[in-house]
């Protein structure tokens, strides 16, 4: 089975710090992404990438940068976190091609 | 970006009886996705069905896609408590995805 694995289950951060989350997957696949998910909101796609050292931005990028070094990691960094930023944050991955996500189980950021 | 809109927003039902959700999107994609998430865990990918198909199964599973309408409704049959999740739809355009915000799903022991 695809796993991807999402480094920290939770995490509470101050506001101005920077944040690193971390995503891994172990079964080569081109694309990888990052969403938040908030009430109400549904998920919104925040970057994405279809190969190493691409990256695209997604539907709310401000306040973020993402980083691909190799194929299988995709982090998302938040350069000074805010209080706006306490959101749940889900990674995904799939194969090029019209195929589904495998999703992480998730990191729920507070930041203080 | 290409959000859909589910309804109902929650859906509470008994075991036994059928579910029914429906989602609506507003461009042209490539094929629609349903996923489920169950409370404060990751999203797991149920069906997915292609724009140049009508309709789909899967187990309990039934999917239905009208292109003309821009929509699609999940059913599940003979629900089980353990059917109690939030379902989203997703529709995929040239490799990116954009999620609805979700029905919340209650099912009754």
């Amino acid at each position: 089975d695809v796993k991807v694995t999402q480094s920290s289950r939770y995490l509470v951060k101050r506001t101005g710090e920077k944040v690193f989350l971390e995503c891994v997957q172990d079964m080569d696949h081109e694309n990888m992404f990052w969403y938040r998910q908030d009430p109400g909101l549904g998920l919104r796609l925040i970057y994405f990438s279809y190969d190493v050292k691409m990256k695209e931005k997604g539907d709310i990028p401000e306040g973020y940068s993402v980083s691909r070094e190799k194929k299988e990691r995709f982090s998302l960094i938040l350069e000074s976190a805010s209080t706006n930023q306490t959101s749940m944050y889900l990674c995904a991955s799939s194969l090029a091609g019209y195929y589904g996500y495998t999703f992480g189980s998730g990191t729920r950021l507070t930041v203080v | 970006s290409q959000q859909g809109e589910e309804d109902p927003q929650a859906l509470s039902i008994q075991e036994g009886e059928n579910a029914t959700m429906n989602c609506s999107y507003k461009t042209s994609i490539n094929n629609l996705q349903w996923y489920r998430q169950n409370s404060g865990r990751g999203l797991v990918h149920l069906i997915l069905i292609r724009s140049n198909e009508r309709e789909k199964h899967s187990g309990r599973l039934r999917v239905t896609l009208d292109t003309s309408k821009k929509s699609s409704s999940l059913l599940i049959t003979a629900s089980r408590a353990a059917d109690t999740a939030s379902y989203f739809c997703a529709m995929e355009r040239n490799n990116d995805m954009r999620f609805g915000a979700g029905t919340r799903l209650t099912v009754k022991p």
